[in-house]
């Protein structure tokens, strides 16, 4: 069971819409509407910005919005602030009781 | 406003045994699901394993079985991950979350995290 695969890095000027992608196979990302996102701030625990493939939890800003096709899920953060450079993670089901982390991805606002 | 609050930090040698806690307030223990997710220093986020508090069943992360147990005391609203035979590779801050989505995918709210270092 392999971890899906995020980019290491993407960036974007405030303002901006910058999008990270979370890929992994038909056993997990593709089989059920089940991937979640985190945000993570330096020293930080993880903070849940999207579950269920596109729902946003109450006080997270819809800035924030998740879509999947096929094998690949995406986090999309709109109007780019200072505030939304921290490192993002996917995280799916996998079955049998298993869940799977992507690799993470470092959003950097220029 | 639930709460899951994790003990302190431990220094552990190479063979060790590592039992950390994670008390849980503000809900009620077995109406939720506990995953267990460790991040090693400077890498991504790892999920080891989960737990049902309602009845202590378990599973977990196939690289980690055999060394890994996570049970609970439902009088103390604590579930506790113990890792034996601890090398190096498992220094790394370990986390606890509730799956509000009811093995939904929805990790909320998270533990402070615990550091773990597996030194000589």
């Amino acid at each position: 069971q392999s971890a899906p695969t995020q980019p290491a890095s993407v960036s974007g000027s405030p303002g901006q819409s910058i999008t990270i992608s979370c890929t992994g196979t038909s056993s997990d990302v593709g089989n059920y509407n089940l991937v979640s996102w985190y945000q993570q701030h330096p020293g930080k625990a993880p903070k849940l910005m999207i579950h269920e493939d596109t729902k946003r939890p109450s006080g997270v800003s819809n800035r924030f919005s998740g879509s999947k096709s096929g094998n690949t899920a995406s986090l999309t953060i709109s109007g780019l602030q200072a505030e939304d450079e921290a490192d993002y993670y996917c995280c799916s089901f996998a079955g049998s009781s298993t869940w799977v982390f992507g690799g993470g991805t470092k959003v950097t606002v220029l | 406003q639930a709460q899951l609050v994790q003990s302190g930090a431990e220094v552990k040698r190479p063979g060790a045994s590592v039992k950390v806690s994670c008390k849980a307030s503000g809900y009620i223990l077995t109406s939720y699901f506990i995953h267990w997710v460790r991040q090693a220093p400077g890498q991504g986020l790892e999920w080891m394993g989960i737990i049902n508090p309602d009845g202590g069943s378990t599973n977990y992360a196939q690289k980690l079985q055999g060394r890994l147990t996570m049970t609970r005391d439902t009088s103390t609203s604590t579930v506790y991950m113990e890792l034996s035979r601890l090398r190096s590779e498992d220094t790394a801050v370990y986390y606890c979350t509730r799956d509000s989505g009811s093995g939904r995918s929805r990790f909320d709210p998270w533990g402070q995290g615990t550091l773990v270092t597996v030194s000589s």
